[in-house]
Formats: C-alpha cells, structure tokens, sequence
C-alpha cells in the first residue's frame, strides 16, 4: 500500500513552459485535491475532485488544470509556467465524507525562472 | 479574512518541558477541527482530531472553545522529536473542499 505518490519530486522550469505534476493513491478515496505551499501563505486549495469525471476549482486555480479520468490519478498540468508558481505542491487524498482525514503525498518542489 | 490564525512562532522550548498553543478560527458554523504535524520539507500528516469533549492521545492534547473560536494543542513532556510545525485545519461545511489550513506554528525543542 503506496498511499499518495506524486512525481516528479522536484523540477525546474523556464517561464512559458508547460508540464503536468503526477498524483496516484491505491487507497480508493473518492476526494484527491492538490495545493501549493508558499512560505507565510499556509497550504492553499488549487482544483479538486470528488470522484472520476468531476472536477473543481479551489481558492487559486488560475494557471492550472486537472483531470480525473480514473480513481487513482489526478494529474495537475501548468498551461504556462510564470515565477509566480515557484512552490512546493502537495496531492492529497481522502473519503469524501467525515471525518476529512486528508493522506498527502510528499510533494513536488517547482521553481520556475 | 484570516478564517484561521495561529502564532507562527518558533516557540523554543527545553526538552521535558509543557508547551501549548492555540489557533483562533473565524466561522462559528465551523463543526470539525484537526491538528496536523509538518516536518521540514515533508508533507503534512494528521496529528489527532478535536472533538467539543476534548482529545487526549499519550502526550498530546487538544481541546475546543467554541464559545470563544479557538483550539488548542498542549504537549507534556516535550521530546527532540516534537520539534516541527503544528498546522491547525477547520472544516466549515460542505465537502473535503471545506478545510481551512492554518499557516502553522514552528516548534523548536532544544535539548
């Protein structure tokens, strides 16, 4: 039992350029949701998802996109990397209801010059 | 809106000794509390839930105020592997889309 995995665990990237951080979890859980970590700002909710085929914006999606074609990935692509996206990004998982334990993965770190 | 606050800390504090803090949130509806426990350059993990009764799990308590909108999470005996940060997440309605991270308070326990 895996959990959540996400790769790459680090990357960097040149402004303008796109790619897609990868997220797996082998627990069943219908929630995976993905946020970005920056320093003095606490973990913010980018798009989520309650079950294959639905997807969600959360507080800060501009920038991003995902797709939830199976159960278990919930890729998170950047259209066009900007500085402004340098941050570590955490895949998390969850049952869809109480009591909202959330399994993150170990996260991606992104700089992008 | 700061929907939930904590002292960012580092709080510096002997090993063996009590230490405690607390995180104010700003929706009363809010109905689920959790403390999680950050490791530097890790990912988050749960650390306990806080129910209205309280939580206590070995050295590590957490209890709720509602009247006043705020948990807290006290540490007895602390241990060189307490040291970390202490994130304080509110659910304040609807799905798992409805938790609030707090930005964590960074505890630092000194031998």
């Amino acid at each position: 039992n895996a959990g959540v995995t996400q790769t790459p665990k680090f990357q960097v990237l040149k402004t303008g350029q796109s790619m897609t951080l990868q997220c797996a979890q082998d627990m069943n859980h219908e929630y995976m949701s993905w946020y970005r970590q920056d320093p003095g700002m606490g973990l913010r909710l980018i798009h989520y998802s309650v079950g294959a085929g639905i997807t969600d914006q959360g507080e800060v999606p501009n920038g991003y996109n995902v797709s939830r074609s199976t159960t278990e990935d919930f890729p998170l692509r950047l259209l066009s990397a900007a500085p402004s996206q340098t941050s570590v990004y955490f895949c998390a998982s969850s049952y869809a209801g109480p009591p909202y334990e959330q399994y993150f993965g170990p996260g991606t770190r992104l700089t992008v010059t | 809106r700061k929907e939930v606050e904590q002292d960012p800390g580092p709080f510096n504090v002997p090993e063996g000794a009590t230490v405690a803090f607390n995180c104010t949130y700003s929706n009363s509806a809010s109905q689920s509390f959790f403390w999680y426990r950050q490791d530097c350059r890790k990912e988050p993990k749960l650390l306990m839930s806080v129910y209205s009764s309280g939580n206590e799990d070995g050295r590590f308590t957490a209890q709720l105020n509602r009247a006043s909108q705020y948990i807290s999470l006290l540490i007895r005996d602390s241990k060189l592997s307490d040291s970390a940060t202490y994130l304080c997440v509110v659910h304040s309605g609807g799905g798992a889309d409805g938790l609030t991270f707090g930005k964590g308070t960074h505890l630092i326990i000194q031998p």
